[in-house]
């Protein structure tokens, strides 16, 4: 079954809330990268993160990778109707094989309203 | 640039036919993908290839068959549609992968198919 699961599933918010994707790991990863997909449009990457605890950010963005590496977040500060679509963290298993094989998680779809 | 291109981008087909979905790259990437995106169940990977000439299973690979036959292009084929194969069927290529880390994944606009 799927291995790497996001909550909620989706999510709706008013412009100027703030947001918050997990994404967790049946087993530990080498690292996490966090895609996001526009409405009828295809996934474009945004990150990667590689060392425990590790945190960046991007502008109103926060991506946090967990310490065991098993699970990472990404948070939005103060949403705008541009932040809409799906959120995608995308990883690869430890005891998955090769590092070509990316595996996605569930997704996360955020709806914004004024 | 083009970056990564497939086609067709819509298609229907009848239960049994067959298909062949392509997918061109000019970014001279070596590994390829096939995804397919369902409601709730986010992007699952079909085969993928490290290469030219080189293809591999992925999570959801029955039914399905591919080839890549040059660098630059990745064949995704149905040999006989069933409705459950109905979907949005994305491809992606990145550069070769550095020990644990993976490389930024292209994806091409997706092709949706129906099958009835």
């Amino acid at each position: 079954g799927q291995q790497v699961m996001q909550i909620p599933q989706y999510q709706h918010v008013q412009e100027g809330e703030d947001f918050t994707t997990y994404c967790n790991s049946s087993t530990t990863l080498s690292n996490i990268q966090w895609y996001k997909q526009r409405p009828g449009g295809h996934p474009v990457f945004l990150i990667q993160l590689v060392k425990s605890g590790e945190v960046k950010k991007q502008k109103r963005l926060t991506f946090q990778f967990g310490e065991a590496k098993k699970n990472s977040s990404l948070h939005i500060t103060a949403t705008q109707t541009t932040d809409v679509g799906t959120y995608f963290c995308a990883g690869k298993l430890r005891s998955g094989g090769t590092a070509s094989k990316l595996t996605f998680g569930t997704g996360t779809r955020l709806q914004v309203t004024l | 640039n083009a970056g990564v291109t497939q086609t067709p981008k819509f298609r229907v087909l009848k239960t049994g036919q067959s298909m062949t979905l392509l997918c061109a790259q000019d970014m001279n990437h070596e590994y390829m993908y096939w995804y397919r995106q369902d409601p709730g169940m986010g992007l699952r990977l079909i085969h993928y290839s490290v290469g030219e000439g080189t293809t591999a299973k992925g999570e959801v690979p029955d039914g399905y068959n591919v080839s890549r036959l040059k660098k630059q292009n990745f064949l995704l084929g149905l040999e006989s549609a069933a409705p459950s194969q109905t979907s949005v069927y994305f491809c992606a290529s990145s550069p070769p992968h550095t020990g644990a880390l993976n490389t930024e994944a292209f994806f091409g606009q997706g092709t949706r198919l129906t099958v009835v």
